[in-house]
């Protein structure tokens, strides 16, 4: 069974910075794109990166760019998300996703989605 | 803000059918990009219900599909059950960003 497990979240300030984990089990994970998407609470969904299964493609949005810093580390299964200044509209849940699809990136979509860890920035 | 429209909510009875639409533009759904379709159960994460356009995964009701025309695509949801009450969200690709409609939560009356 494909399991994601994500933590690293929790209450910084603005300004701050933070690091997200996903761990990955149940599929070859070295062999699919794995993404961030963020929620903040209340409201719809937002996609936030994406990395390809061998890191050479990787995606930001706009929102992002600039401060957060996608990567993986296929040796511990494991996908991570560098927030650097953080800002109170970063506030959300943050999930991780798998690319269904082996070996492709772009145009996909989510599945499945780890349960999320809550970033909070405080102004 | 999200580039692909869905109404906030829709209802119905059980038993009875719904449908969600999602509109985009011709930059994305009418650029030919496929749609797949995400129920969120309350307090929980999204899950996958229809990909590229109308693919059930398996496990997924066959009372869920999915549908494209033109610079739109549809979820219908027939035979309507009190645990299919949840947010429903379309997503997208348009200009190298993946994309999410609005949301729209579905109560069973």
């Amino acid at each position: 069974e494909v399991q994601l497990v994500e933590s690293g979240g929790g209450l910084v300030q603005s300004g701050r910075s933070l690091r997200l984990s996903c761990a990955a089990s149940g599929f070859t994970f070295d062999d699919y794109a794995m993404y961030w998407v963020r929620q903040a609470p209340g409201k719809g969904l937002e996609w936030v990166s994406g990395i390809s299964w061998n890191s050479d493609s990787i995606g930001y949005a706009d929102s992002v760019k600039g401060r957060f810093t996608i990567s993986r580390d296929n040796a511990k299964n494991s996908l991570y998300l560098q927030m650097n200044s953080l800002r109170p509209e970063d506030t959300a849940f943050y999930y991780c996703a798998k690319d269904p699809r082996y070996r492709a990136m772009i145009m996909g979509w989510f599945d499945p989605w780890g349960q999320g860890t809550l970033v909070t920035v405080s102004s | 803000q999200s580039v692909l429209t869905q109404p906030p909510s829709v209802s119905g009875a059980p038993g009875q059918r719904v449908t969600i639409s999602c509109t985009g533009s011709f930059s994305n759904i009418g650029a030919g990009y496929d749609v797949h379709w995400y129920q969120q159960l309350p307090g929980t994460a999204p899950k996958l219900l229809i990909y590229g356009y109308s693919n059930r995964p398996s496990g997924v009701p066959d009372r869920f599909s999915g549908s494209k025309s033109g610079t739109s695509a549809s979820l219908a949801i027939s035979g309507l059950q009190a645990e299919d009450e949840a947010d429903y969200y379309c997503q997208s690709y348009d200009s190298r960003s993946y994309v999410f409609g609005t949301g729209t939560k579905v109560t069973v009356l």
